[in-house]
Formats: structure tokens, C-alpha cells, sequence
């Protein structure tokens, strides 16, 4: 079936130290969205690729970067992770446009020890 | 700016009984609805969505949500609650992101329910 795969499920990380989440897609949809989604909160966008044009919320911190190598492949780097960047992290695709559907993968959650 | 509340954050039904799940959303335009189900630690299920067109959409697991544009609602209903139903719902409102061409969502703060056998 297409999907859409985050690896790790789960990431345990020292604070400070960097570290990075991926995710894959066989959709072939040309947008891919990274969202935070802390202890009982709704998700948050991050950012967002079309294609391999990068696109930030404006309330992201610097702290956190992506990078998308290829259409199937995307990856959010935290560069120094602090206590409150712990949550669980959603990968999702869609095809451009406001009336499309976006499809998640499973999350990966991330400790800050 | 996009907005969506959701009242209730708790809500406990019996097996059996119906459920609604209420949806208030503020977007100065047609609004793109959406509602997903996130399981725990899991990520997020689409359970049905609305673009335009009839009001009343179809979604899976037996859900179904209403469109009123007078009430800028857009609710959640099923018939009759499974155990399996119990899960977290979030109601989301889709904006196109006119700078980078993807579909933002906004998310309610989601309900969470709980299902008594």
C-alpha cells in the first residue's frame, strides 16, 4: 500500500545534541509537511516542501531545519534540542492545493533527556 | 486568521449510544473541513472531509459530519459507538499557503472519547 513511513517511532536524545527525524512517502505527492504536536495539544505546522521549494511558518524556531533530497524523502533536523521540543513529530503529504486530502504517517516521539 | 474550537474535550458515551462531536471553525472564505482520528501514539486517520457540494458527507467507520455555513459547524456524528471508537478526534480547518503552494491545516485542540462498555 503507499504510505507514508516515519522512522524512528520512537527517538530518545541528550539535550544539545542534534538529531534527525525522517520520513518517506510512496505517493508521489509533491508536498510533504512536518508537524509538532506536544502532550494534549493539536498539531502544528512547521514547515512544508512543494516540490524542493521550502516554506517556514513563521513562528518556527531557527532551531529547526528540514531538508528534502528527493520526492519521496524528507527530514527534519533539530540542531539543539531543548527540553520543550519533546512532542511527537507528524510527517504528511498531499498534492497541491487547498482541497486535497493530507495523508500522515505514524509520528515519531521524541524525548529530550 | 483560520480558527477551529472544539468545546468539549472529554466525552464519555456507552457502547451503543450515538455520538456527536461539535466543530465551530472561523475562515473568512469557503472552508476546506476535515475530520481525523489519532489512536494513542499513533498519527492521524482522515475519517472524512468536506470541499463543497452536498453538506452532509460520509466518512469511514460508520462517521458522518454536517456542513452549516449559517453555524459555522461542522459536527461529527455516528449512529452507534464501538469500543474501538475510543480515540482522539480533531476537527481541522485546510487553508491553501498562497507563498509555497501546500495545504496548511489548522487543528482544533481535539476531543477526546471514551467509550463504556
Amino acid at each position: 500500500d503507499a504510505m507514508v513511513i516515519q522512522n524512528p517511532r520512537y527517538q530518545v536524545t541528550q539535550f544539545g545534541k542534534p538529531v534527525t527525524l525522517s520520513c518517506s512517502q510512496t505517493l508521489n505527492h509533491n508536498v510533504m509537511y512536518w508537524y509538532q504536536q506536544k502532550s494534549s495539544q493539536a498539531p502544528k505546522l512547521l514547515f512544508h516542501y512543494y516540490d524542493k521549494d521550502f516554506n517556514n511558518e513563521a513562528d518556527t524556531p531557527d532551531n529547526f531545519q528540514s531538508r528534502r533530497p528527493n520526492t519521496s524523502f524528507c527530514f527534519l533536523d533539530i540542531r539543539s534540542p531543548g527540553l520543550g521540543d519533546a512532542a511527537m513529530y507528524l510527517c504528511a503529504t498531499s498534492r497541491w492545493g487547498a482541497s486535497t486530502e493530507a495523508f500522515f504517517g505514524q509520528g515519531t516521539r521524541l524525548t529530550v533527556v | 486568521a483560520q480558527s477551529v474550537t472544539q468545546p468539549d474535550i472529554h466525552i464519555t458515551v456507552s457502547e451503543g449510544a450515538s455520538l456527536e462531536l461539535r466543530c465551530n471553525y472561523s475562515y473568512g472564505a469557503t472552508p476546506y473541513l476535515f475530520w481525523y482520528v489519532q489512536s494513542p501514539g499513533q498519527g492521524l486517520q482522515l475519517l472524512l472531509k468536506y470541499f463543497s457540494g452536498d453538506t452532509l458527507v460520509q466518512g469511514i467507520k460508520g462517521f458522518e459530519a454536517e456542513f452549516k455555513r449559517s453555524q459555522s459547524s461542522f459536527n461529527l456524528r455516528k449512529p452507534s459507538v464501538h469500543w474501538s471508537d475510543a480515540a482522539e478526534y480533531f476537527c481541522a480547518v485546510g487553508s491553501l499557503i498562497l507563498t509555497g503552494g501546500g495545504n496548511k491545516l489548522t487543528f482544533g485542540t481535539g476531543t477526546q472519547l471514551k467509550v463504556e462498555l
